[in-house]
């Protein structure tokens, strides 16, 4: 089984410009969430996603960001403009439909912005 | 609301040394307590979990125990090895609430 797939693995822009990150939920996983680890601090939630249904986006930051999940697969996460606070790490994690405390969570190994 | 506070690191450790991580938590329901582990150029991993007071996780020779009267979940393993070098995160998810809280990572180092 194909894991939590996310790329690029690394990315680095100027500050102002456009960057889209990408993840590749396992197949047949209906949630999928978003992370963020900003400067060697705690990782902290994004969004989930139920298929292509925003279900919980309080983490997101401000409306540079945009996420989307066109058809319930991949999941995009645009920074327009970006920003130099913007720099970190972007985890994708996906997970089954149920009881969290059985089906755990799948993280991909995550996409290092650089922001200059 | 919820938080995560763990050791701060880096933590560098000689080979077959005892190890401990500390970490606690402050949660408004009753949480299920994680520690997850980064390996060198890898995603997150579950290391274990635990979902209810004094249940211990445990995998590859690392335990941590439920402690609800001292909201603790401290991450111990008797004798570390080199491969054991990775940064390792706490974190907590509220039942009913599908979101995971992290603390800011240990970055453990075992030297030969």
């Amino acid at each position: 089984e194909a894991g939590v797939t996310q790329f690029p693995s690394h990315s680095v822009i100027e500050k102002g410009q456009t960057v889209t990150l990408r993840c590749d939920p396992i197949s047949g996983h209906d949630n999928l969430y978003w992370y963020r680890r900003v400067m060697g601090k705690e990782i902290k939630f994004l969004l989930h996603f139920v298929k292509e249904s925003k279900q919980d986006e309080s983490g997101m930051p401000n409306n540079r960001f945009l996420a989307e999940r066109t058809g319930g697969t991949y999941s995009t996460l645009k920074v327009q403009p970006a920003e130099l606070e913007d720099s970190g790490v972007y985890f994708c994690a996906s997970r089954l439909q149920g009881d969290p405390g059985i089906y755990g969570y799948t993280f991909g190994s995550g996409t290092r912005l650089t922001v200059v | 609301g919820n938080s995560v506070t763990q050791m701060e690191g880096p933590v560098t450790l000689s080979e077959e040394a005892f190890l401990t991580i500390n970490c606690t938590y402050t949660a408004t329901g009753y949480p299920s307590l994680f520690w997850y582990v980064q390996y060198p150029g890898e995603g997150l991993q579950l290391l274990l979990k635990a979902t209810k007071a004094d249940d211990k996780g445990s995998n590859k020779g690392f335990e941590a125990t439920y402690r609800k009267e001292t909201t603790s979940f401290h991450l111990e393993k008797g004798s570390v090895q080199v491969s054991d070098s990775a940064v390792y995160f706490c974190a907590l998810e509220d039942f009913g609430n599908e979101k995971l809280t992290f603390g800011t990572g240990t970055r453990l180092t075992i030297i030969p």
